[in-house]
């Protein structure tokens, strides 16, 4: 067990809705990372957040967004769904943002749009 | 062409063999990640290396960061080591940190 939480493991929409996927990251980590894996371009990096901010950004769609709160849970939210956005989005965390330490990733939630 | 390259895409060994897989990168990184994700599709971090060997168990790591290149060796292997080996590449962006760049990863089946 990681420490990371993610809920829901399985979510299945329809196409135009809104969903949002949920990261609770280890006890004491402040960086929460968001990572897309799709069957064609396997995982991709989204955006980053660390402790409350946005911290870097990588190949997320405009109609994605992230936010982390207080408590530095995270939640993922993609709206207007294409059938494309079906995949595994992970969520990672780790201590610090200053330099690269060991990243502890969630279960994933798999996501099908129909 | 991806930043990050792994070999093989595939691999499928006897149990008891030696496996090697090999990641080779071409961005400034300030560590290297090695990954297993079963196909329930969590993933595990298995190492973080940013220079030298770690073994663990059966497993071991290792990096050339002159020649950009890591290797992950699974001695003695098992049917239970099947698994999607995947490495990545931290950035060294000198400052915040930004997300992994991965490789395609590695499919391995150990049959018995």
């Amino acid at each position: 067990d990681s420490g990371v939480t993610q809920t829901p493991k399985h979510l299945i929409t329809a196409t135009g809705q809104r969903v949002t996927l949920r990261c609770s990251p280890r006890s004491g980590d402040l960086s929460v990372y968001w990572y897309q894996q799709s069957l064609d371009q396997g995982l991709q990096f989204l955006i980053q957040y660390y402790n409350g901010e946005e911290r870097a950004k990588g190949n997320i769609l405009e109609r994605f967004s992230a936010q982390q709160f207080p408590d530095l849970h995270s939640e993922l939210n993609l709206s207007s769904l294409e059938l494309g956005d079906s995949a595994l989005y992970f969520c990672a965390s780790s201590g610090t943002s200053l330099g690269v330490t060991e990243a502890f990733f969630g279960q994933g939630t798999r996501l099908t749009v129909v | 062409k991806n930043e990050v390259e792994q070999s093989p895409q595939n691999l499928t060994a006897q149990e008891g063999e030696f496996i090697t897989i090999n990641c080779s990168y071409s961005v400034g990184i300030s560590a290297l990640h090695w990954l297993q994700q079963h196909p329930g599709g969590g993933i595990v971090s298995l190492f973080m290396l940013s220079s030298g060997k770690k073994k663990h168990g059966r497993l071991i790591a290792t990096i050339n960061i002159q020649e950009k290149h890591s290797s992950l060796h699974i001695t003695a292997s098992h049917p239970r080591d099947s698994a999607v080996y995947i490495c990545a590449a931290a950035p060294y962006s000198g400052g915040g940190a930004d997300g992994l760049t991965f490789g395609k990863g590695t499919h391995l089946i150990i049959q018995p």
